[in-house]
């Protein structure tokens, strides 16, 4: 069965600080992979995707993934964080045929203080 | 554009009793599905639908039921509400497969059982 684990549950950066958060799956065919962001009090929203070609994906906001298929992670990135991506972070993933059946992660809380 | 349109918001219920949480989408997505958020767990899928009369179980299903009698509309019954089921929900559509595969998420419904 897919998994998908977050190493971290709870991150506490400055402003500007470079933040990298983990994720990793367990399936062993094709996977899309996906990160949610929810910002609080506010539904989930999509920050990227990985289908398939460069596994370095961008989203917005200026997040970025890379997808290390002989690590099974695909880690969420950004150089420069600012106060309001304070929220949580999901990571997911799903089969190669996409049905929205989305394995998550148990979510990371990242807060960011000014 | 409304997006996927989730009823009630807030609910409490007592121990026993049965409720719908709506659920519809105005954007004639064909697959949609039904979330649980719970602290820690991220989120898990309850049911999902891959279009008009069809419906399967996801990773959580027991204690809810679903229908999909119609491309907009996914209620969510819960047939005897337990306090295990305290928990926000979360319905989700997916516009097609493939490379396009965005989940869009609805507000989410609180819901609290005593």
């Amino acid at each position: 069965a897919q998994s998908v684990s977050q190493h971290n549950h709870h991150v506490i950066l400055s402003e500007a600080a470079s933040l990298e958060l983990g994720c990793n799956y367990s399936y062993g065919g094709t996977v899309n992979l996906f990160w949610y962001v929810q910002y609080p009090g506010q539904h989930l929203q999509l920050l990227l995707k990985y289908f398939s070609g460069d596994p370095l994906v961008k989203g917005i906001k200026g997040f970025e993934a890379e997808f290390i298929k002989s690590k099974f992670s695909f880690n969420l990135r950004k150089p420069s964080v600012q106060w309001s991506d304070t929220a949580e972070y999901f990571c997911a993933s799903s089969g190669s045929s996409n049905t929205g059946k989305l394995i998550f992660g148990q979510g990371t809380t990242l807060q960011v203080k000014p | 554009n409304a997006g996927v349109t989730q009823t009630p918001k807030f609910q409490v219920l007592k121990t026993g009793q049965s409720m719908t949480l709506q659920c519809a989408q105005d954007m004639n997505h064909e697959y949609m599905s039904w979330y649980r958020q719970d602290p820690g767990m991220g989120l898990r899928l309850i049911h999902y639908s891959v279009g008009a009369g069809i419906t399967d179980q996801g990773e959580v299903p027991n204690g809810y039921n679903v229908s999909r009698s119609t491309t907009e509309d996914f209620p969510l019954r819960l047939l005897s509400a337990a306090p295990s089921q305290t928990s926000v929900y979360f319905c989700a559509s997916l516009r097609g497969q493939g490379l396009t595969g965005e989940l869009f998420f609805g507000e989410g419904s609180r819901l609290t059982v005593l």
